[in-house]
């Protein structure tokens, strides 16, 4: 079984460019989640799939981030325009079920993003 | 102020040797989860802890769980090489319709000394 793959696995763009990462999660988890680590903080959720439909998104931190799921398959987070803020790595993690109890998240080796 | 938070921020041990993390947190939970973060890679979930369950075992992990005060403990006996990275305690939302949707402490970096 594959596991859940992110790309690119870095990044680097200057500030007020545009970069979208991508996440495929392992194949049938209908839940996909994306999570953040910036520099010297904690890990952080930013929002939750399930299937094509976005359950929670109250970690998104602001509207220069979009993140789409179509299809229910891989998922998009764009983030357009990036801020120096921004810099950090990016987890996509995913689970079958929805419930923490009997789904543990299953994480992407993330995406490390710069902004310059 | 976080809802997680670990103790201490970094380890060094000896192969051979346990290593001991503590964990504090502010809310009520449904669970608490540990996760393994080798450098460059992404999390691997260790072993989950229900809210009316004080202690559980796994290989050689140990949890512990004090809801009263609101803390765990993660203890690796028998530590090995293999055994350095970060790890980091999650919580849940303590709403079982928020599933997945973890608070994650800051983590304490272990290294295991051969």
């Amino acid at each position: 079984e594959a596991g859940v793959t992110q790309f690119p696995s870095h990044s680097v763009i200057e500030k007020g460019q545009t970069v979208t990462l991508r996440c495929d999660p392992i194949s049938g988890h209908d839940n996909l989640y994306w999570y953040r680590r910036v520099m010297g903080k904690e890990i952080k959720f930013l929002l939750h799939f399930v299937k094509e439909s976005k359950q929670d998104e109250s970690g998104m931190p602001n509207n220069r981030f979009l993140a789409e799921r179509t299809g229910g398959t891989y998922s998009t987070l764009k983030v357009q325009p990036a801020e120096l803020e921004d810099s950090g790595v990016y987890f996509c993690a995913s689970s079958q079920g929805g419930s923490s109890y009997n789904s543990p998240l299953h994480f992407g080796n993330g995406t490390r993003l710069t902004v310059t | 102020s976080q809802q997680g938070e670990e103790d201490p921020q970094a380890l060094s041990i000896q192969e051979g040797e346990n290593a001991t993390m503590n964990c504090s947190y502010k809310t009520s939970i449904n669970n608490l989860q540990w996760y393994r973060q080798n450098s460059g890679r992404g999390l691997v979930h260790l072993i989950l802890i229900r809210s009316n369950e004080r202690e559980k075992h796994s290989g050689r992990l140990r949890v512990t769980l004090d809801t009263s005060k609101k803390s765990s403990s993660l203890l690796i006996t028998a530590s090995r090489a293999a055994d350095t990275a970060s790890y980091f305690c999650a919580t849940d939302a303590g709403i079982k319709a928020a599933g997945n949707k973890l608070t994650f402490g800051g983590g304490t970096r272990v290294l295991v000394k051969p």
